[in-house]
């Protein structure tokens, strides 16, 4: 099975910074990686699809890109409720792994 | 609005069976992968299985194959998780979710989440 590795696995950062979250597959997955948002408490819910496709209703200061076996989720300028744990997701075959996670804080 | 409706928290002792389940509400039951996804407590999501309700077409995670069994009733709109022998490392949140139209993809849609403990 294709492995996920998101790093770092956690980081702290300023309101208003730019942070970078990288997920990388053990084998190539084309664009087949979506990216979600859990805060603290909630359920998880869809950022990102197809590597870079925002989903509607998510603010435009989220974005994704990459292909192949290296993606990356940015969060332009970083604010109070963007505080959670992200976690990418392949889905080109079945199981659908997650990698393990990056929980963002606010420094 | 889209629901996945799932049932309550459960108690269970090890070795014992129980039955989980997940109703859906205001989209065509029978057109969407219906899974069900992990999270341990303080953990990451691990991504179980998903069945495809029209036709009961199911594909499990390697990890979970064996251990748990899915399915689904597209007349009552429930999906189900079983264990027929819990163990302690059970004990977890599992999320029903529905992945996009016609497609073992991504996840649009969580359940609010079903607490299993499994203690002696």
């Amino acid at each position: 099975d294709i492995q996920m590795t998101q790093s770092p696995s956690s980081l702290s950062a300023s309101v208003g910074d730019r942070v970078t979250i990288t997920c990388r597959a053990s084998q190539d997955i084309s664009k087949s990686l979506a990216w979600y948002q859990q805060r603290p408490g909630q359920v998880p819910r869809l950022l990102i699809y197809t590597a870079s496709i925002l989903q509607s209703g998510v603010p435009s200061r989220f974005s994704g890109s990459g292909s192949g076996t290296e993606f990356t989720l940015t969060i332009d300028s970083l604010q109070p409720e963007d505080v959670a744990t992200y976690y990418c997701q392949k889905y080109n075959t079945v199981p659908n792994t997650f990698g393990g996670g990056t929980k963002v804080e606010i420094k | 609005e889209v629901q996945l409706v799932q049932s309550g928290a459960e108690v269970k002792k090890p070795g014992e069976s129980l039955k989980i389940s997940c109703q859906g509400f205001g989209f065509s039951f029978i057109s969407f992968w219906i899974g069900w996804v992990r999270q341990r407590p303080g953990r990451g999501l691990e991504w179980m299985g998903i069945i495809f309700p029209d036709d009961s077409d199911t594909r499990y995670n390697p990890s979970f194959q064996g251990q748990v069994t899915i399915s689904a009733n597209k007349s009552s709109r429930t999906a189900y998780l079983q264990w027929s022998s819990l163990e302690a490392s059970d004990t977890a949140i599992y999320y029903c979710v529905r992945h996009r139209p016609q497609s073992a993809s991504y996840i649009l849609s969580w359940g609010q989440g079903t607490l299993v403990t499994v203690s002696s």
